[in-house]
């Protein structure tokens, strides 16, 4: 299986910054990655999918870059509603994998 | 709208049994394939298994293979988890997904999740 690995885990941040989350494939997906976003209690929502691609309806201020093992979600000037978790997912390969996740909270 | 919602979790003895469902609507649900996802509590995601739209292809993670089977009814826009001789390590939120029509694996809408408690 594919192991994604995100980083960091957790990281604080205030209303208006700029947060950066990284993601490492532990193979070549290509550009088959997709990022989530899991608010506390909801289901995941689709931001990212062909690791820059923005899913309709997601704000601009969300952007993600990388193909081949690495790969990147960055956050433009941080909102409040942004305070969640984040997850990337490869969909290069069966089975789908998902990284760990990464908390982004208040500082 | 897409709508997915998912029912039937709730608290079961290890070796029991629970059949989840997912209730669809706003979309041709028999041209898409679909997936569950589980999350343990406070735990990350874990893809489950998958269906193809007609039913016929059904893939699964190692950790259900045998316990746990796919199925849909198109006539009702309705997808099902039949769950078998749960776990304790089967204590989860489980999600529906819908398969994106761009490329397999790429989950595009999420019901609400129905939680599965195995304790005895």
């Amino acid at each position: 299986d594919i192991q994604m690995t995100q980083s960091p885990s957790t990281l604080s941040a205030s209303i208006g910054d700029r947060v950066t989350i990284t993601c490492r494939a532990s193979q070549n997906i290509n550009n088959w990655l997709a990022w989530y976003q899991q608010q506390p209690g909801k289901a995941p929502k689709l931001l990212i999918y062909k690791a820059s691609s923005l899913e309709t309806g997601v704000p601009s201020r969300f952007s993600g870059s990388g193909s081949g093992t690495d790969f990147t979600l960055t956050i433009n000037s941080l909102q409040p509603d942004d305070f969640a978790t984040y997850y990337c997912q490869q969909y290069s390969t069966y089975p789908w994998t998902f990284g760990q996740g990464a908390k982004v909270e208040i500082k | 709208q897409v709508e997915l919602v998912e029912s039937g979790g709730g608290v079961v003895q290890p070796g029991r049994s629970l059949r989840l469902s997912c209730a669809t609507s706003g979309f041709a649900f028999r041209s898409y394939s679909m997936h569950w996802v589980r999350q343990a509590p406070g735990k990350g995601l874990q893809w489950v298994t998958v269906i193809s739209p007609d039913g016929t292809n059904k893939f699964y993670a190692d950790s259900v293979k045998g316990r746990f089977t796919i199925s849909r009814d198109n006539s009702k826009n309705t997808l099902y988890l039949q769950t078998d001789s749960l776990r304790l390590e089967d204590t989860a939120m489980y999600y529906c997904a819908r398969d994106s029509p761009f490329r397999g694996g790429l989950f595009d809408y999420w019901g609400q999740g129905t939680l599965v408690t195995v304790s005895s």
